[in-house]
C-alpha cells in the first residue's frame, strides 16, 4: 500500500503555543489529504479535508482559525494547533486519498499525540 | 442520518476463524472499507469492496451486500498480533469515510 509520513509523532507543549503538525504522502500525489482526531477509545472524527491550492473544508463544530490547514503541494498538507489548550489534547491523524484507477482508498499516517500542558 | 453498527467487542482463539459483522447506512454509496488498528496507532488498510460478493485477500477476507447494506471481515488462522480494532468504513457519496467505534478483537492463546 501507499506510504504517509507524519511529524512529530508526539508532541508536549504549554498552553498558549502553537503546534504544527506535517502529513506527507511519500510515494505517490494527493490533492486530497484529510485531518482526524481521536480521542481514547472513540471513533476517528474528521476534522477537515484539505485540497491542494485551495482552502481546506472544515467540518461542523470545527473552529477554521483555531486549527489552520494549509495544502500547499501534491505531497504535503499541514495542520497547525494556535493557541493550544489542554482539551486539544489528543491523537491527530492525517490520511491521503489515492486514486488507482476507479478505487479511491485512503491511507492513514502513523498519527500525532498531542499534550498540552 | 449515517450510522455504522458493529459490535464492540469480540473474542476468539489462536488458529480459529472469526467474523466481524457490520451494517450500515449512508447517503449514497461508493464502496465499503476495513481497517485494522492497534492500539496507539493509526488505522491500515485491510481490504476496499464496491461491488457485492467476496473478496479474498490471504486470510482476510470481506464480503459486501450493498442491497442490505451489510458487510463481513473475515479472519482466518487467527494469530495473536490480529488482536485490534477492526474498522468498517463506508464512503458515502461527497467519498467520504464514515467511521463508526469499531470492533475490538481479543485474540486467546
Amino acid at each position: 500500500g501507499a506510504v504517509v509520513s507524519q511529524h512529530p509523532s508526539r508532541v508536549i507543549c504549554k498552553s498558549g503555543t502553537s503546534v504544527k503538525i506535517e502529513c506527507r504522502s511519500l510515494d505517490f500525489q494527493a490533492t486530497t489529504m484529510f485531518w482526524y482526531r481521536q480521542f481514547p477509545k472513540k471513533s476517528l472524527m474528521l476534522m477537515a479535508t484539505s485540497n491542494e491550492g485551495s482552502k481546506a473544508t472544515y467540518e461542523q463544530g470545527v473552529e477554521k482559525d483555531k486549527f489552520l490547514i494549509n495544502h500547499a503541494s501534491l505531497t504535503l498538507s499541514t495542520l497547525t494547533v494556535t493557541s493550544a489548550h489542554p482539551e486539544d489534547s489528543s491523537f491527530y491523524i492525517c490520511s491521503a486519498r489515492q486514486l488507482a484507477g476507479d478505487i479511491e482508498t485512503q491511507y492513514f499516517g502513523p498519527g500525532t499525540r498531542l499534550l498540552v500542558l | 442520518g449515517q450510522n455504522i453498527d458493529q459490535p464492540t467487542e469480540m473474542t476468539a482463539t489462536e488458529g480459529a476463524i472469526v467474523q466481524i459483522n457490520c451494517t450500515y447506512q449512508t447517503s449514497g454509496f461508493n464502496g465499503l472499507f476495513w481497517y485494522q488498528q492497534h492500539a496507539g496507532e493509526a488505522p491500515t488498510f485491510l481490504s476496499y469492496n464496491v461491488l457485492d460478493g467476496l473478496e479474498e485477500k490471504g486470510r482476510f477476507s470481506s464480503f459486501l451486500s450493498r442491497s442490505k447494506g451489510y458487510s463481513y471481515l473475515l479472519l482466518k488462522e487467527l494469530q495473536m498480533k490480529d488482536s485490534a480494532s477492526y474498522l468498517c468504513a463506508p464512503m458515502d457519496s461527497n467519498y467520504q469515510l464514515i467511521w463508526g467505534a469499531g470492533t475490538k478483537l481479543i485474540i486467546k492463546p
